[in-house]
């Protein structure tokens, strides 16, 4: 299947400070991408979805300007956790589909990024 | 909007039993309905999906089935193992206000003792 890579995997980080988390589609090009965000033993949240040249879509409740997304090319979307909060350590996930594929519904997962603010 | 409800939320069974995961949702327009097994620190993974107009669909010891009138889902694991022990997360294909994406259930911890 297609392989979605996370960038970093592990991060730990002061309180104010912004962190970038890189998502790419190593061997396909994505026009959507998608950001989620789990909390411990809890489900997958969508935050935004990330459309290739445009502005991202941001889920109710989701502040645009804390969580800026950036999908500058079909094979890579960033998410940057401006002004971190100790609140805003989670699991982050991306996700993006193959429209190429047969199965055009399937969304593949990156690997996760674990962000603690300290 | 879509809203998935997963049940149960913990599963235990011993090692060759079936394990059964139910789902509901409420968005009759929805059409997709993957499964994922997530195991701890890492990405979901697809184990099965289903379309909605397919009734079942099986892949070895997995099989997924679909009600679309009552607008419910079932995973069915047969014969498990202790390598099946995970956290297992329904969803649908529905309508977020950030776009078309998939909404997950809640997850059920599947655990199989040997």
């Amino acid at each position: 299947g297609a392989v979605v890579s996370q960038h970093p995997s592990r991060v730990i980080c002061k309180s104010g400070t912004s962190v970038k988390i890189e998502c790419r589609s190593l061997d396909f090009q994505a026009t959507t991408m998608f950001w989620y965000r789990q909390f411990p033993k809890k489900s997958l949240m969508l935050m935004a979805t990330s459309n290739e040249g445009s502005k991202a879509t941001y889920e109710q409740g989701v502040e645009k300007d804390k969580f800026l997304i950036n999908h500058a090319s079909l094979t890579l979307s960033t998410l940057t956790v401006t002004s971190a909060h100790p609140e805003d350590s989670s699991f982050y996930i991306c996700s993006a589909r193959d429209q190429a594929s047969g199965n055009y519904n399937e969304q593949f997962f990156g690997p996760g990024t674990r962000l603690t603010v300290l | 909007g879509e809203n998935v409800e997963q049940h149960p939320s913990t599963l235990s069974v011993q090692e060759g039993d079936s394990a059964v995961i139910k789902c509901t949702y409420s968005d009759s327009a929805s059409n997709y309905f993957p499964w994922y097994k997530q195991e701890l620190g890492k990405r979901p993974q697809l184990i099965i999906d289903i379309r909605s107009n397919v009734g079942e669909k099986k892949d070895q010891r997995i099989a997924v089935t679909l009600n679309k009138t009552a607008k419910h889902f079932s995973l069915h694991i047969t014969e498990t193992q202790p390598e099946d022990s995970a956290v297992y997360f329904c969803a649908a294909e529905g309508q977020w206000q950030a776009g078309t994406a998939l909404i997950f259930g809640k997850g059920t911890t599947l655990s199989v003792s040997s």
